[in-house]
């Protein structure tokens, strides 16, 4: 069966220092690859989905970036975050063929100070 | 381009009474419909999910979920609510479009249960 893993699950970062989010998932090939994210008190937000090592598209301008060096890894970046950036940000995976339906994962918490 | 619009922010019902969360869509192709919940500090889980096959949907933990094209509705319902249903429920639609699922989520119903 699939899974996701997704750490750290809290992390509390002052303003302007760096961001690294890690996302992997197993039990499946060539998994479309989704960031997520949950500000306090609203919806869903779609910032980066993939469809394949190396190709990522931004739904979302902002200072956030996100990269896949491998077939089942996703990460969430910034260089300096911002007190805006703080959520709760969630990594998902969906495979063709499973009508569009989307597993995610336990979500990280980022607390910018 | 498609949307949900949920109706609601927060519901609270009796414990043992009826739970009906609305979502209403919006499609310019046949949509697939999806709720999801969430409990306090967790990820999202699938609770059921609407692919143009049967209309009435059976989820997990008792849920339904009834397709209705003529009212662009897509409402979660159970007949009797229990304590451990206090979560955020997210409604979300995506169209028939295979190799790149994108989900478009509504902004979630928080439903309290009242003992």
């Amino acid at each position: 069966s699939q899974t996701i893993h997704q750490w750290p699950a809290t992390l509390v970062q002052p303003v302007g220092s760096p961001l690294s989010l890690e996302c992997t998932v197993e039990g499946t090939s060539n998994p479309n690859l989704y960031w997520y994210r949950q500000a306090a008190g609203r919806g869903l937000q779609l910032l980066f989905y993939s469809v394949g090592i190396g190709q990522i598209s931004s739904e979302v301008p902002q200072n956030l970036s996100a990269s896949r060096p491998q077939d089942r890894q996703f990460i969430l970046s910034s260089k300096k975050l911002l007190l805006s950036d703080s959520g709760f940000y969630l990594c998902a995976w969906s495979v063709f063929g499973l009508r569009n339906t989307i597993y995610f994962g336990e979500g990280s918490w980022l607390t910018v100070v | 381009a498609q949307s949900v619009t949920q109706l609601g922010s927060h519901v609270s019902v009796s414990e043992g009474a009826l739970v009906l969360l609305r979502c209403n869509y919006s499609s310019s192709v046949p949509p697939y419909l999806f709720w999801y919940v969430q409990y306090p500090n967790q990820g999202l889980q699938l609770l059921l999910k609407y692919t143009s096959a049967a209309t009435l949907v059976k989820g997990i933990n008792g849920f339904e979920a009834e397709f209705k094209k003529s009212e662009t509705s897509f409402h979660l319902t159970k007949p009797s609510a229990h304590m451990s249903d206090a979560a955020e429920y997210f409604c979300a639609v995506s169209g028939p479009n295979f190799g790149n699922e994108k989900l478009t989520f509504g902004t979630g119903t928080r439903l309290t249960i009242i003992p």
